[in-house]
């Protein structure tokens, strides 16, 4: 069974820029969460797409946001970035939402905004 | 969520067992205890989830207090591919799939 999938795994913008990146969950999972990490902040929650609606969402501003497709796959979107901006984001996949269910990370998009 | 509060950084020599510590006094009846790790350069991994009893896996065991406001991470024989962060989340029955990380153990095994 293949892993989450993640692209692109590393992107270079510039100040001011939006960049779209994304995440293709484990076949038949429907809950997909993004998180980002910082050296300085560690892991923070971004927010939680379950069947195609936003359930979810962490303290970040309105310049970050996603939507998840019918076939369960994810972009999130960051607008109008910002130096503070560049970090590993990734993406988590779930087969249901209870709290004795794993969670599956891909390895992530290493963003740097220059 | 309730908190955890775990060491900052563990130090296990290679093939000796190690004893991962996390505290959750606030935890509440129905709150699951999940471990994930990460590795450098890759996303977190499921380690391994309770809520009273103790679990076994093969990557390791996890050993929940009776009153379950602390739990033990046990890797029977640590290897070098083991150095990695080490989270202790609690899970609560909300609905939600947001996992709150806090700043984790490091663990560094010494061959």
């Amino acid at each position: 069974k293949a892993g989450v999938t993640q692209t692109p795994r590393y992107l270079i913008k510039t100040r001011g820029q939006q960049v779209t990146l994304s995440c293709s969950p484990i076949s038949g999972h429907r809950s997909v969460s993004w998180y980002q990490q910082t050296p300085g902040q560690g892991l923070q929650f971004l927010f939680e797409y379950f069947s195609e609606t936003q359930r979810n969402k962490g303290n970040f501003p309105g310049r970050f946001s996603g939507r998840q497709f019918s076939n369960s796959r994810s972009e999130m979107n960051v607008s109008t970035l910002e130096l503070g901006d560049s970090a590993l984001y990734l993406c988590a996949s779930s087969s249901w939402t209870e709290p004795n269910t794993e969670a599956f990370f891909g390895q992530g998009t290493r963003l740097t905004v220059v | 969520d309730a908190k955890t509060t775990q060491p900052n950084s563990m130090e296990s020599n290679e093939e000796e067992p190690v004893h991962l510590p996390c505290n959750h006094s606030t935890i509440s009846g129905t709150d699951y205890i999940h471990w994930y790790r990460q590795l450098p350069s890759q996303g977190p991994e499921y380690v391994i989830h309770g809520l009273t009893s103790n679990v076994n896996n093969r990557m390791a065991s996890l050993a929940i207090a009776e009153d379950r406001k602390s739990s033990t991470l046990i890797l029977h024989r640590a290897t070098l591919r083991d150095a990695a962060v080490y989270y202790c989340i609690l899970r609560a029955r909300t609905g939600a799939n947001n996992l709150f990380f806090g700043t984790g153990t490091r663990l560094t095994v010494i061959p």
